[in-house]
């Protein structure tokens, strides 16, 4: 089976200092994907980056990179110079043959 | 359009009622997933289809669930007999592909759904 575990349910940061949200998940596959994803109060939720697993250069976009350790089955989101547009809910998936599996996800809040 | 779409956004229903839920998933994708997201918690998947293939129902949680998509485009969720803890909000997600590509979902706002 399939799990992906946020051992944090909220964080919080200082407005333009640097975050991170941990991830692990569980899987015996080789072959699969990693996301994460915001969902701000507005409900939609948004891509903010994707990791090949078969790729071993962390993936960054802008301000947030990732810390993909697949040994450790470990995929951290790192957010820097963090935003108030930055708060909202963050939430980890992971992708395998047709399925998605999401975290429980972490409320983030910056601090003006 | 330029997203994926869904509608009503709020439906209120008594319990007992049955409701039909709505997405319009981006033009072209052919995958098509629907989640359930409780207050406070994660998504739950659904159910997926994937072109013309038999969708995978293996989320759904009870007979009172079913989905239904034409083609490649509109897709919508009934649930019958709704009770309380249908309450949630319902989202929809498409992408170009099945996951074997690795594409990413593009979600749609949701409905959220409250069972009196």
């Amino acid at each position: 089976a399939q799990t992906v575990t946020q051992s944090q349910p909220e964080m919080s940061v200082q407005e333009a200092e640097t975050v991170t949200l941990s991830c692990t998940y569980d899987t015996s596959e080789n072959n699969y994907y990693l996301f994460w994803y915001k969902q701000p109060p507005s409900r939609q939720m948004i891509l903010v980056i994707r990791q090949e697993a078969y790729k071993q250069q962390n993936a960054t976009e802008n301000r947030f990179s990732v810390n993909f350790q697949k040994a450790a089955k470990s995929f951290s989101l790192k957010i820097s110079d963090s935003q108030l547009g930055d708060t909202a809910m963050y939430f980890c998936a992971f992708l395998t043959g047709n399925q998605f599996y999401f975290g429980t996800g972490t409320s983030l809040t910056v601090i003006p | 359009g330029a997203g994926v779409s869904q509608s009503p956004s709020n439906k209120v229903t008594e319990k007992g009622k049955d409701v039909e839920l709505r997405c319009d998933p981006i033009s072209g994708h052919t995958a098509l997933y629907w989640y359930r997201q409780r207050l406070g918690q994660g998504l739950e998947f659904l159910i997926y289809f994937q072109g013309n293939s038999a969708p995978d129902k293996s989320g759904l949680p009870s007979d009172r669930f079913s989905a239904e998509r034409t083609g490649e485009s509109v897709s919508t969720l009934t649930i019958q007999r709704t009770q309380q803890e249908d309450s949630a909000v319902y989202l929809c997600a498409s992408s170009l592909v099945g996951g074997q590509g690795g594409y990413e979902q593009y979600f749609g706002p949701g409905t959220r759904l409250t069972v009196t």
